[in-house]
């Protein structure tokens, strides 16, 4: 299997443009999970998915900040419009499900590394 | 507010000695405990993880700790070696789907 695979890996834009990035889980994976690191917070959750249904986004900063898995292999992170402090490496992450929930290993993306200039 | 608090972001290591890195939480709901390990430029992968249930877990060279009563958590690494050097972060879960990380802390493992 290839992977989490995340798209692109780098993105540098200016304030104020559209930003999208993509993911696509393991196949047969369950939950999907978008995170945000930037060096003052860590490595923070934004929003998980299940099924693709979405079920937890109190992690989104903001309205600016939109996500959906339109189906089981592919999600997107829309930021609209970008500002400077959106600036951070955006991963990926899935997890199998089943009984043991969110207690699995998750499976990282590489990232995206995002420059709001 | 914090939930899951690594304190110490950098640490350094003699190659062959024993890495200790720790980990405290704050919500006494949370039942199981993961570390990450992550390279620059890669996504974070799972090292070893612990139930509340125990109070150790062994897995080769890493084991970790678990201080309930503390809501503390420790990950040692014997004998430290150069691959080893990366930032690790602790994580933890309860019964919501959440995890929640920390902020993670940078091993450096010296020569």
């Amino acid at each position: 299997d290839a992977g989490v695979i995340q798209s692109p890996r780098h993105e540098v834009t200016e304030m104020g443009q559209e930003v999208t990035l993509r993911c696509k889980p393991i196949s047969g994976h369950d939950y999907l999970f978008w995170y945000r690191q930037t060096m003052m917070r860590g490595l923070e959750l934004l929003i998980y998915f299940n099924n693709n249904v979405p079920i937890d986004d109190s992690g989104m900063p903001e309205d600016r900040f939109s996500a959906k898995m339109p189906n089981a292999s592919f999600s997107t992170l829309k930021i609209q419009p970008s500002e400077p402090r959106d600036s951070a490496v955006y991963f990926c992450a899935s997890i199998p499900g089943g009984d043991l929930g969110p207690y699995n290993e998750q499976f990282f993306g590489p990232g995206t590394r995002l420059t709001v200039l | 507010d914090q939930q899951v608090k690594q304190n110490s972001p950098s640490l350094s290591v003699q190659e062959g000695r024993i890495s200790i890195l720790n980990c405290d939480y704050t919500n006494s709901m949370f039942d199981y405990f993961l570390w990450y390990k992550k390279y620059p430029a890669e996504g974070p992968t799972f090292l070893i993880s612990i139930s509340s249930i125990k109070d150790k877990n062994e897995d080769g060279r890493f084991t970790v700790f678990l201080n309930k009563s503390a809501k503390h958590l420790s990950l040692h690494i014997v004998p430290s070696q150069p691959g080893d050097s990366a930032v690790y972060f602790c994580a933890a879960s309860g019964v919501d789907d959440k995890i929640i990380f920390g902020k993670g802390t940078r091993l450096h493992i010296l020569p």
